[in-house]
């Protein structure tokens, strides 16, 4: 089946301490994203990579690392520095990289809590 | 800044009739929008999509119109049913310099009533 998926599905982190969430897909999708989605509101891009070994910040990218070494994997790192970094994390990928949008899919989402 | 929005954050239906999320946009230069559906937990389902070159688009159930000339979007769900409770979010398309940039709105929470 092709698909996107991320893990794990709930990550806890002791307050100080670097995480890193995973996604993969085997879609053949140049775009990948990262998305953070706190209750009751909308989802804030994080990062974005349109081609691997490239990668843009988004909206709120302070906190955050990625890398994209491979076409189907785009890890994000919530580091220390991340002041609130309790929330619902999604990943998402897309068919192109230039030229004509389409749909982004998403994967089921990491929940992150800091104790 | 731009922004996606929605003029109705809590929607109650009874099951059998039918539905209509709105959402209005502020980019006239968005190409490209779509609507998702999110249910508890999970990640966003796309629904439907439609270009700018359109105004109207159907799928099973689903109806998406297009008001450019108001920047208004709209989603229409037939005979509603309750495995249709769900959060639904509009997105707008802007190709930025060839990038592909995506703005949320904050969604509507769609509640079936049986």
């Amino acid at each position: 089946d092709g698909g996107i998926t991320q893990s794990p599905k709930y990550l806890f982190r002791k307050e100080g301490q670097n995480v890193t969430l995973s996604c993969e897909q085997n879609l053949n999708h140049d775009a990948m994203y990262w998305y953070r989605q706190d209750p009751g509101q909308g989802l804030r891009l994080i990062y974005y990579s349109q081609i691997v070994n490239d990668f843009q910040k988004g909206d709120i990218a302070e906190g955050y690392s990625v890398s994209r070494e491979k076409k189907e994997s785009f890890p994000l790192t919530v580091t220390s520095a991340q002041k609130n970094p309790t929330a619902f994390y999604l990943c998402a990928s897309s068919i192109d990289r230039y030229g004509r949008a389409n749909e982004q899919f998403f994967g089921p989402g990491t929940r992150l809590t800091v104790l | 800044g731009e922004s996606v929005g929605l003029h109705l954050p809590t929607l109650s239906v009874q099951e059998g009739d039918n539905s209509i999320i709105n959402c209005a946009y502020s980019n006239s230069a968005s190409d490209y929008f779509i609507w998702y559906k999110q249910e508890s937990g999970k990640g966003p389902q796309f629904i439907i999509d439609i270009r700018s070159n359109m105004d109207k688009r159907q799928g099973q159930r689903v109806t998406v119109l297009l008001n450019k000339t108001v920047k208004h979007l709209s989603l229409q769900i037939a005979a509603t049913q309750p495995g249709d409770s769900a959060v639904y979010f509009c997105a707008e398309n802007l190709n930025s310099g060839g990038y592909q940039k995506v703005t949320f709105g904050t969604g509507t929470k769609l509640q079936v009533i049986p």
